[in-house]
């Protein structure tokens, strides 16, 4: 079965352009969501969507960061614009989740994006 | 709010052995979901074990196992017959009652010795 899918795995861009990550989660899977890793705070939480909506954007740092989900098989992440200290490692995950159910699915993590802002 | 606490920000092991890695947590919410999650140097992330808070019996799944003490809350990972592929950083992580939000420790990297 095929997993989380990111692309890209590596991407390097200079300061001030535009950044998107792309993700591709597990078929029927209805729940998505972004996060962010860096030495300093660790994992975050950035976004959470369910069923395509957003229902947790507290984490998003500031508008330059936004997200969609336009259908249950795609989501991006896209920094505009891109400043060195948004270098991070970037995940996506995905589970299954009833909204108001109690449900502890585990969130299945794709390979993550390596993002290195000069 | 939520809180995982992961003392152990190295462990080492010899080949063969056991070892326990330790996850204590904070919530007032009385249903959560314990999770943790292996991280080797690749970078990705993979699911290793889950523990719901209303499980009766300690949750395993193959050479892992978690030793889970409600009253102490507590979370503990033994990997059994530790193998060098094995070496890695473990994540402890939580899931509150909305399911949504996943709260992660800071992380254990755990050397396997031959």
């Amino acid at each position: 079965d095929a997993g989380v899918i990111q692309s890209p795995r590596h991407e390097v861009t200079e300061m001030g352009q535009e950044v998107t990550l792309r993700c591709k989660p597990i078929s029927g899977h209805n729940s998505l969501f972004w996060y962010r890793q860096t030495m300093m705070r660790g994992l975050e939480l950035l976004i959470y969507f369910n069923n395509n909506v957003p229902i947790d954007d507290s984490g998003m740092p500031e508008d330059r960061f936004s997200a969609k989900m336009p259908n249950a098989s795609f989501s991006t992440l896209k920094i505009q614009p891109s400043e060195p200290r948004d270098s991070a490692v970037y995940f996506c995950a995905s589970s299954f989740h009833l909204l108001g159910r109690r449900n502890y699915q585990p969130q299945h993590f794709g390979d993550g994006t390596r993002l290195s802002i000069l | 709010a939520q809180k995982i606490t992961q003392t152990q920000p190295g462990m080492f092991v010899q080949e063969k052995e056991a070892v326990t890695l330790d996850c204590t947590y904070d919530t007032s919410d009385p249903s959560y979901g314990l999770f943790w999650y292996k991280q080797p140097s690749s970078g990705e992330m993979i699911f290793l074990i889950y523990q719901g808070s209303y499980d009766q019996q300690n949750a395993t799944e193959g050479r892992y196992s978690l030793n889970f003490q409600k009253a102490r809350k507590s979370a503990n990972l033994v990997i059994s017959a530790s193998q060098l592929g094995d070496s890695a950083m473990y994540f402890c992580a939580m899931r509150d009652r909305s399911g949504s939000r996943l709260t992660f420790g800071e992380g254990t990297q755990l050397t396997v010795n031959p």
